[in-house]
């Protein structure tokens, strides 16, 4: 099974920030890399699918890079409504893993 | 509006049996896979498997293998997610989602909460 590792697991920034969220996968994924936002007592959200391309609907501070082995979610300006939990999973095979997950906070 | 709408939330007692379901709306149900997602209290999500509702070929992660079923009943466009003998461990909220373009999960349930206790 591939293991998916998120760093940091928290964060402190402020609004207007540039944020960096990183994920790595124990054996390479090539581009099978989404990303989900998670608030408090609601559904994940998708943002990014395929590494690095936008959901629908999705604001364009949000953007993925990498691929293989490492990927990084960047929100390029942090904006209130932003402050949540942030997952990163790999849908190359099954099972389909998460990582541990990322909460941003205030 | 494509849609995923999941049954009520249930409490149980540990050993008694348990069904759950997701009904899609919205969209072609055969044409996407179904996958189910926990997330216990206050942690993490976790990738439970995954099915295709034309012919019902499941997938499971092996940490739930053996510890749930998953099914979908075609003619109503609805996947379940069933237990024949609840633990207490298995309380959490139970997300079930619609698999798309690279297998991303882009319509999300609202979650069920499933409560076992004695």
């Amino acid at each position: 099974d591939i293991q998916m590792t998120q760093s940091p697991s928290s964060l402190s920034a402020s609004v207007g920030d540039r944020v960096t969220i990183t994920c790595r996968a124990s054996q390479s994924i090539s581009r099978f890399l989404n990303w989900y936002q998670q608030k408090p007592g609601k559904a994940p959200k998708l943002l990014i699918y395929a590494a690095s391309s936008l959901q629908s609907g999705v604001p364009s501070r949000f953007s993925g890079s990498g691929s293989g082995t490492d990927f990084t979610l960047t929100i390029s300006s942090l904006q209130p409504e932003d402050f949540a939990t942030y997952y990163c999973q790999q849908s190359y095979s099954a099972p389909r893993s998460f990582g541990q997950g990322t909460k941003l906070e205030i | 509006e494509v849609q995923l709408v999941q049954s009520g939330a249930e409490v149980k007692k540990p050993g008694e049996s348990l069904k759950i379901s997701c009904k899609g709306s919205g969209y072609r149900f055969t044409t996407n896979w179904i996958g189910w997602v926990r997330q216990m209290p206050g942690k993490g999500l976790e990738w439970m498997g995954i099915i295709y509702p034309a012919d019902s070929d499941t997938r499971y992660s092996p940490s739930f293998q053996g510890q749930v079923t998953i099914s979908a009943d075609k003619s109503i466009n609805t996947a379940y997610l069933q237990w024949s003998s609840l633990k207490a461990s298995d309380t959490a909220i139970y997300y079930c989602a619609r698999e798309f373009s690279s297998a991303s999960m882009d319509v999300w349930g609202q979650g069920t909460t499933v409560t076992v206790s004695s």
